[in-house]
């Protein structure tokens, strides 16, 4: 089976401006979940979709939001970037029956100047 | 508050040598337990998982974990390290008997390998 994709891999965006990231999960997988990965922070939970419903929501402002699709592929949107935004962005994906084996997609390296 | 614990942010081992890696949590119950693996511009790899029973489990690439309930450590050790084992390592916990796959991470530990 292929895994998690994740695209774009690299972005540059300036602040103000918005962003949306894209994860198509493994085939079969009705679950994905978004984190946020920088060096202060380290890996944070942004949210969880499941069934195009979101399940669970990390502690982020209302600028961060997702959807997921009836084809289980899901999108983070950032709107109103700030400097902070900066990091690398992590989907993963997980069978339905076992919520907690969880396949991480690369990732997309966001660059906010 | 939930947290993990990675004491260690960075070890370095010789090629042969064993590692362990240490991973204390605080949580309100026993927690689902993790460890991932993240190479250099890599997402994260599972290399194992405890959910119940036996506290020794064995992960992909020889590693392997214990649970420790009364120190609420879940530690991973490798007998024998090889260099492509150099990586950063996150242990991660989630909750039990809740919907969904929400995990809190430790800020990892860096592992660097000589040879």
């Amino acid at each position: 089976k292929a895994g998690v994709t994740q695209t774009p891999r690299y972005l540059i965006k300036t602040r103000g401006q918005q962003v949306t990231l894209s994860c198509s999960p493994i085939s079969g997988h009705r679950s994905v979940s978004w984190y946020q990965q920088t060096p202060g922070q380290g890996l944070q939970f942004l949210f969880e979709y499941f069934s195009e419903t979101q399940r669970n929501k990390g502690n982020f402002p209302g600028r961060f939001s997702g959807r997921q699709f009836s084809n289980s592929r899901s999108e983070m949107n950032v709107s109103t970037l700030e400097l902070g935004d900066s990091a690398l962005y992590l989907c993963a994906s997980s069978p339905k029956d076992l919520a907690y084996e969880q396949y991480f997609g690369p990732g997309t390296r966001l660059t906010v100047t | 508050a939930q947290s993990v614990t990675q004491p260690d942010i960075h070890i370095t081992v010789s090629e042969g040598a064993s590692l362990e890696l240490r991973c204390n949590y605080s949580y309100g119950a026993t927690p689902y337990l993790f460890w991932y693996v993240q190479s250099p511009g890599q997402g994260l790899q599972l290399l194992l998982k405890y959910f119940s029973g036996d506290t020794l489990v064995q992960g992909i690439k020889g590693f392997e974990a214990e649970f420790k309930r009364s120190q609420s450590s879940f530690n991973l050790r490798k007998p024998s390290v090889h260099w492509s084992d150099a990586a950063e390592y996150f242990c991660a916990v989630g909750p039990r008997n809740q919907a969904g796959t929400a995990l809190i991470f430790g800020k990892g530990t860096t592992l660097s390998v000589s040879s």
